[in-house]
């Protein structure tokens, strides 16, 4: 079963305004990460964010990560045309030998330029 | 170089062919990944190679033969598959341990017929 839920599942904006996705799990974590793919290509590393950190930004990327909720939301500001994509949480669970991940069910981009 | 290399892009085979798909990494890494994923849906792991033996099988039929012959290397080996088989076929890579990000592939896309 899928450990991450994204939400909303698809979404449409116009370029230049911010982009908000929501990612819920289930178990405990070691960390959580997201993930971009392009149409039907490999998936892009964008972030990670520890278990004990709350947020952390990288460029246009702010992420925050309530482990109380077991939530985290990735924000994309002042987007693109060339951040159209399919953006995916996933989580490397806590004790599971430190390197598998389960990705949630993603979150369909579309900006519209 | 932080490229993780797939060969080939496009597969098509029948039932009955035998083939390979194939993944090639220089970055050191000593874990190693093959994930199916179905259009629009998440990735879904299959395998995990760390210092080149198995370490994960997520319950994958046997049709699908996983061989790590170094430490740069992994392929997967396809006998008798049915049409369900039909995905994109993502190769990963990684440091070994906690908090790391996996580097992907751009996949094969594979049509059984």
């Amino acid at each position: 079963s899928q450990q991450g839920e994204e939400d909303p599942q698809a979404l449409s904006i116009q370029e230049g305004e911010n982009a908000t996705m929501n990612c819920s799990y289930k178990t405990s974590i070691n960390n959580l990460q997201w993930y971009r793919q392009n149409s039907g290509r490999g998936l892009v590393h964008l972030i990670l964010i520890r278990s004990n950190e709350r947020e952390k930004h990288s460029g246009r990327l702010r992420v925050t990560l309530d482990t109380s909720k077991k939530s985290s939301s990735l924000l994309i500001t002042a987007s693109r045309a060339a951040d159209t994509a399919s953006y995916f949480c996933a989580t490397d669970k806590r004790g599971g030998g430190s390197y598998q991940l389960t990705f949630g069910k993603g979150t369909k981009l579309s900006v519209i330029p | 170089d932080t490229e993780v290399t797939q060969t080939p892009k496009h597969l098509v085979m029948g039932m009955t062919n035998k083939k390979s798909l194939k993944c090639e990494q220089h970055m050191g890494h000593r874990a190693m990944y093959w994930y199916k994923q179905k259009a629009k849906k998440p990735p879904e792991l299959m395998f995990v190679y760390s210092y080149e033996k198995l370490s994960i099988n997520e319950s994958v039929p046997s049709r699908f033969s996983p061989e790590c012959p170094n430490s740069s290397l992994l392929n997967l080996h396809l006998h008798a598959l049915q049409p369900e088989d039909s995905a994109l076929y993502l190769c990963a890579s990684s440091q070994i341990g906690q908090d790391y990000e996996q580097y992907f592939g751009p996949g094969t896309r594979l049509t059984v017929t």
